[in-house]
């Protein structure tokens, strides 16, 4: 059983750039939510796939949107990057999405925006 | 809407003390629970979850809840701390099904640091 991975690790653009961040879920499972994690604060919501749809969102804009495929691998895109985007990206899946399983998180992928 | 809340930005204890880390929540309906840590550039680690149940609930690396329904609290413990426990402890809440789907919502962290 593999886990929760996460590309790129690191990532430096500048602002107005737009940026895509991947995901692969752990095997077996078929939601995936992805949250913002800012440098000192808990991770925020962004939103939740589940069978290629959107299931669910938090308070951010329109510029933040993504995408799940058939294998449950994932994209989050920022388009318009703005300074208040730098921050921990983190994807996590689970197996069914509202049996209240606990979810596994990837790595994250660090952007900064310059 | 749900939030959680972690009074405490920091904790310090000897290692071999036991160790609270504290968690106050609110949430409609019987709430789903859950703690997590994060080590330095690292993801969350999922450590234990209140869905149902017994309150104290038992996790990994030797981490337990306790679930107090009247005063909204989940704090977690560990009767001996390591060294190596130091670390960023999350809570997180989630309303239960339906709806609402996988939704966390977490506090602001507690960083944990045992000493010697």
């Amino acid at each position: 059983e593999t886990g929760v991975t996460q590309s790129p690790t690191h990532l430096i653009k500048t602002r107005g750039q737009q940026v895509t961040l991947r995901c692969s879920s752990q095997s077996g499972h078929n939601t995936v939510s992805w949250y913002q994690q800012a440098l000192g604060q808990g991770p925020q919501f962004i939103f939740q796939y589940y069978r290629e749809e959107e299931n669910g969102r938090g308070n951010f804009p329109p510029r933040f949107s993504g995408l799940q495929f058939p294998n449950y691998s994932s994209e989050l895109n920022v388009n318009a990057l703005e300074l208040d985007d730098s921050a921990l990206y983190l994807c996590a899946s689970s197996s069914i999405r509202d049996r209240g399983d606990e979810q596994f998180f990837g790595p994250g992928t660090r952007l900064t925006v310059l | 809407a749900q939030s959680v809340a972690q009074p405490e930005d920091q904790v310090n204890v000897a290692e071999g003390n036991p160790l609270t880390v504290k968690c106050t929540y609110s949430v409609s309906g019987n709430p789903y629970l859950f703690w997590y840590v994060q080590y330095p550039n690292r993801g969350l680690q999922f450590l234990l979850k209140y869905i149902t149940g017994d309150n104290l609930v038992k996790g990994s690396y030797g981490f337990e809840a306790e679930f107090n329904k009247s005063q909204t609290s989940f704090h977690l413990k560990k009767p001996s701390a390591l060294v190596s426990d130091s670390a960023l402890y999350f809570c997180a809440v989630r309303p239960p099904p339906p709806g609402g789907g996988n939704k966390l919502t977490f506090g602001t962290g507690t960083q944990l640091k045992v000493e010697l």
